[in-house]
């Protein structure tokens, strides 16, 4: 596709349940990056893939959240046990590059809004 | 560690009018530097983007930005605001030392322009 799609667009989720977050990116795109955004704040890094592998996970709020990569494509955010708290909009990003001078843009889905009631 | 402050969460223009929106960076180290715009219930758009050279750097829809080392900022202009400029701007940097290049957003700013 053209650009980052993530689905399902919207996740109601009752309190203990497990859900999942899917992201593909853009082909060809090596970085994967997954942004949590709570109501009324700017997006906060959660975790990065560089191909399949998790190379940083240092914002994920929990053990109850679990990120994969397994083809180096699709990625999928897993959330165990919901919580009220969890309740925001994931917003997947992709990247042409690793990093670095270039510093390529990162593109933006169009994120997930889950809802924990 | 980084953060990212962006002066005023809700800023009202008149159409027509300058528009100006700021960021403060805290890196003592100058990290690359983004400008985002998100409209309603939609996901983040580049708007322009600061890694070497220029410090004044242009992007899409007619803003601008203008990285100021000395004062750590780099605000976000346009010389005349239209109706369709109103959506939610964030300002982003990269967070180089870690090797990751993760994103460090504020918090946002509210644009609303005023007919």
């Amino acid at each position: 596709g053209a650009g980052v799609s993530q689905s399902p667009r919207y996740k109601v989720a009752k309190r203990g349940q497990d859900v999942a977050l899917r992201c593909d990116p853009i082909s060809g795109h090596v970085s994967l990056f997954w942004y949590q955004q709570a109501l009324g704040q700017g997006p906060e890094f959660l975790t990065y893939f560089q191909n399949e592998a998790q190379l940083d996970k240092s914002g994920l709020p929990s053990d109850r959240f679990f990120a994969e990569r397994p083809e180096g494509s699709v990625s999928t955010l897993k959330i165990q046990r919901t919580q009220q708290e969890d309740s925001a909009v994931y917003l997947c990003a992709s990247s042409a590059s690793t990093g670095g001078a270039q510093q390529e843009t990162q593109y933006f889905g169009p994120g997930t809004r889950l809802l924990v009631l | 560690a980084q953060s990212v402050t962006q002066l005023g969460s809700h800023v009202s223009v008149s159409e027509g009018a300058l528009v100006l929106l700021r960021c403060n960076y805290s890196s003592s180290v100058p990290p690359y530097l983004f400008w985002y715009v998100q409209y309603p219930n939609q996901g983040l758009q580049l708007l322009l983007k600061y890694t070497t050279g220029a410090t004044l750097v242009k992007g899409i829809n007619g803003f601008e930005a203008e990285f100021k080392k000395s004062e750590t900022s780099f605000h976000l202009t346009k010389p005349s605001a239209h109706m369709s400029d109103a959506a939610e701007y964030f300002c982003a940097v990269s967070d180089p030392p870690s090797g990751t290049y993760k994103y460090i957003f504020g918090t946002g700013t509210r644009l609303k322009v005023l007919a």
